[in-house]
């Protein structure tokens, strides 16, 4: 399959643990990229590769990748947090696969 | 700083086509691949395609759903993206991003241009 498939929703309390996953079959070859993107601006990536976290991301945003799965976790999740998370990988033609979404709230 | 701007777009009839613009610095451009990916109101990220560096010998790659439609171009003496749209319809109607390709499958992404068709 050359799809990605991520939960449609996920809420977390105020300073709690949440996971974000996403399952591929191409994720067995390639690392999850994820994105963050709150409403009306434009993606940014919080995570990618096996340990890359982009110049400014705060710590409390880490990766993990095991078999078909790729997981975005945030420890202690903060009320900015909330937003809409994006996993995408490639094939091995090079086409890029997005997952859904998760729509992430803060309680 | 990394910047993208993208521009061209706005309101389109039917059957018409449209090519957007997407200006780059702050970044080796030259030394970037450039992605173009749409969104919806209300709906999820979709990829539209690629194009490589001139290294690469400026190969494209394009979603399935849009190949046979789109071509996306490049202009490094201008640190320039394109994406020509050919037989819009109103299912084309999306904000319309650039983002560049350094490290991450993407890494920035620029603000976006929307994109309606209607008649």
């Amino acid at each position: 399959s050359s799809e990605l498939t991520q939960d449609p929703a996920v809420s977390v309390a105020l300073g709690q643990t949440v996971r974000i996953t996403c399952q591929g079959d191409s994720l067995r070859n390639y690392y999850a990229n994820w994105y963050q993107q709150k409403p009306g601006q434009a993606p940014l990536l919080v995570f990618y590769g096996k340990t890359n976290r982009p110049s400014g991301i705060p710590d409390r945003f880490s990766g993990s990748s095991s078999g078909i799965t790729a997981s975005l976790t945030i420890t202690g999740a903060q009320a900015e947090d909330e937003a809409d998370f994006y996993c995408i990988s490639r094939d091995r033609s090079g086409i890029v696969l997005f997952g859904g979404g998760t729509r992430l709230t803060v309680l | 700083e990394v910047q993208l701007v993208e521009s061209g777009g706005g309101l389109v009839q039917p059957g018409e086509s449209l090519k957007i613009s997407c200006a780059g610095s702050g970044f080796s451009f030259g030394d970037s691949s450039m992605h173009w990916v749409r969104q919806a109101s209300g709906k999820g990220l979709e990829w539209i395609g690629r194009i490589k560096t001139k290294t690469n010998k400026y190969a494209t790659i394009y979603a399935a759903s849009m190949k046979d439609r789109v071509t996306i171009s490049r202009d490094d003496s201008k640190n320039m993206a394109y994406l020509q749209l050919n037989s819009l319809t109103t299912e084309d109607t999306a904000v319309y991003f650039c983002a560049n390709s350094l490290s991450a499958v993407i890494d920035s992404w620029g603000q976006g241009t929307l994109v309606t068709v209607s008649s």
